[in-house]
């Protein structure tokens, strides 16, 4: 059964990069051609998409992020990772990885990490 | 702002039917998929429904999925006090981005 976990600092100073990793189990990455993703949650917020990562490592970002954003992939440690620069408070949120139900797309999310509390606070 | 419209709640008693709108743009909803999720407090999101009206496996037929041009609609029936939860709609936009609705609380009288 495919499960994900996210991992990393839970606080990070104003302006320093936020990096997090997700971490796959009962599944390959580089095995199946699906996309993974990272989204997050500010408090008492929304859902906002900050990226998506192929296994061959081709990316696509959000557009409002996507000057901060870097998705990478490391097929060996069966991971991909987040790194989020220049945070601010607004970055404060709850970050989950997640792989869509389907391998032709990048969104509808079926399978999600229980997340990771991140504050941005010096 | 979020790109997809929803209303910010929505109630009924235990046993009746809620419907829960997402309204877009030929730019998102339509022209591409539409999926749904539930989000229990402090837990993920989880998918209730993708490309319009498919439930994933284990999720119970009370919930639906339809969409119609530029608009998408989530229907619960038989409202129990567990469905109590944050429902969002999303899709893909093209802006090259994944957009979420604002989300939608519902009530259980």
């Amino acid at each position: 059964q495919l499960q994900l976990q996210e991992s990393g600092p839970g606080l990070v100073k104003p302006s320093e990069t936020l990096s997090l990793t997700c971490t796959v189990s009962g599944d390959s990455i580089s095995s199946d051609t699906y996309y993974w993703g990272w989204i997050r949650q500010p408090p008492g917020k929304g859902l906002e998409w900050i990226g998506s990562i192929y296994y061959s490592g081709s990316t696509y970002y959000n557009p409002s992020l996507k000057s901060r954003v870097s998705i990478s992939v490391d097929t060996s440690k069966n991971q991909f990772s987040l790194n989020l620069s220049s945070v601010t408070a607004a970055d404060t949120a709850v970050y989950f990885c997640a792989r869509p139900v389907r391998s032709d797309i990048l969104y509808g999310m079926g399978v999600w990490g229980q997340g990771t509390a991140v504050t941005v606070s010096s | 702002q979020s790109v997809l419209t929803q209303p910010p709640s929505v109630s009924a008693a235990p046993g009746q039917k809620v419907t829960i709108s997402c309204s877009g743009s030929t730019s998102n909803i339509g022209n591409n998929y539409v999926s749904w999720y539930q989000q229990l407090p402090g837990t993920a999101p989880k998918l209730l429904i993708y490309d319009n009206n498919k439930r994933p496996s284990g999720i119970p037929d009370r919930f639906s999925g339809s969409k119609s041009g530029t608009s998408a609609t989530l229907g619960i029936t038989g409202l129990q006090t567990g469905d109590e939860a944050d429902y969002y709609c999303g899709t893909w936009d093209s802006s090259l981005s994944a957009v979420f609705g604002g989300g939608t609380k519902v009530t259980v009288l």
